[in-house]
Parts: C-alpha cells; structure tokens; sequence
C-alpha cells in the first residue's frame, strides 16, 4: 500500500458545527502532516507529528484540532470554523525527511 | 531568511515541446529538494527528489531536474511535453536543520497548446 487515504472527499459544514477529517496511510511512515491550501497558492504547513506526537504547530487557531490515535492514523477536528478556512486540506506522511512526503489527494471543504 | 522561488507563474508549451520550470532557493546549507505536480482538485504527487551525488536526477513521467549549487538552482526538465502535462508544479525543499517543515513555492502553471 503506496498511499495515503483521507476522508470524505468533500464536506460543507456551517460555522457552528463540529467537524472531521480523516487521514490514514500503512505504509509505515513515522511522520504525518497536515497542509492547508488555497485556491492557487502552495500549500500551507499547518502540523507535524513525529511518532505520534506533535512536533510542529504552525501556529494554527484552536478551531483546529488535530490527532494522532496511532502510527497509521490523523485526523484535524474542526469546531466553530469561519468561511475564510474553505480550503483543500491535504494530508501527507513521510518516513523521515529525506524521504520525499507521500499526499492525499485532499478534502475540499466549504464552511458556508 | 530562508526561502525557495519559483520565478515563472504562468508558462504555456506547445504539444512536443521541451519544457524548462525553474526554481531557486536561498538556504544556508543545500536542503533536501523536491518537484511536486497537482492536477486541478487533487493531491501532489512526487515527481523526483533530491538529497546529494549525481547532480542530475530522473524522476517519473520523463521528467529530470539539475541541481546547480553555485545557481542555488533546481530547474525541472521534459524533453517533450504531453497534453496531459497541463497542471501545476511546485518546487519544494527541506531545511537540513528545520526538520518536518516542507516549504512550497508559489507554483508554475503549466498550460500545453495542440
């Protein structure tokens, strides 16, 4: 298994609603990611986690909150989100740095 | 600080024609490198990468790049372009000392004409 899965594939959800976004690789890299990007710009940096923990925080609002359950496994959770965070977000897994990152192919998500 | 550019937002190529996209990156020390291409609303994909030794590296879809250390470059080659070609390509690097933080140019579009 050469991928990295992420779900759902599209999500519009208001801005006072909770939402997930799910993330899942076997290829048994030991880093996992979480992009943002805008239409027509790079991605964005948003968290790393390294052996389940999380490395770096891109100084990202608390209306997003990531978590790593195990080594195969990433989920964002989305609380009280504001239209300006439609977004793709993009999910990507690395075996260390070297290695060139392995991404999803996204969710694109509306908050209207 | 530390930076990567790409310089060319926009290039259009003819169906057959080579095709050059370049990238600069202003590191202390030369980072990791990576071509990345996004088809419109999807994910990237990994088109080569690379890290030292032979400064010109193979990658998939036909795709070459040249590492140039006294350019602090890394210009992305296609002998021949395919209209399935058509998409966005990223340069992108990773610091030697910055760990987990892959940084992205703006991005090159690339539009192919018959």
């Amino acid at each position: 298994d050469t991928e990295v899965t992420q779900t759902p594939k599209h999500l519009v959800m208001g801005m006072t609603n909770k939402k997930s976004l799910k993330c899942e690789q076997h290829m048994g890299h030991r880093a996992m990611y979480w992009y943002k990007q805008k239409a027509k710009k790079p991605p964005e940096l948003m968290f790393v986690y390294s052996y389940e923990k999380l490395s770096i925080n891109e100084s990202v609002p608390s209306r997003f909150s990531p978590e790593c359950p195990n080594s195969s496994l990433l989920n964002l959770h989305l609380h009280a989100l504001q239209p300006e965070d439609s977004a793709l977000y993009l999910c990507a897994s690395s075996l260390d740095r070297a290695d060139g990152y392995t991404f999803g192919s996204g969710t694109r998500l509306t908050v209207v | 600080a530390q930076s990567v550019t790409q310089p060319d937002i926009h290039i259009t190529v003819s169906e057959g024609a080579s095709l050059e996209l370049r990238c600069n990156y202003s590191y202390g020390a030369t980072p990791y490198l990576f071509w990345y291409v996004q088809s419109p609303g999807q994910g990237l994909q990994l088109l080569l990468k690379y890290f030292s030794g032979d400064t010109l590296v193979q990658g998939i879809k036909g795709f070459e790049a040249e590492f140039k250390r006294s350019q602090s470059s890394f210009n992305l080659r296609k002998p021949s372009v395919h209209w399935s070609d058509a998409a966005e390509y990223f340069c992108a690097v990773v610091s030697t000392d910055s760990w987990g933080k892959l940084q992205f140019g703006a991005g090159t579009q690339v539009v192919v004409t018959p």
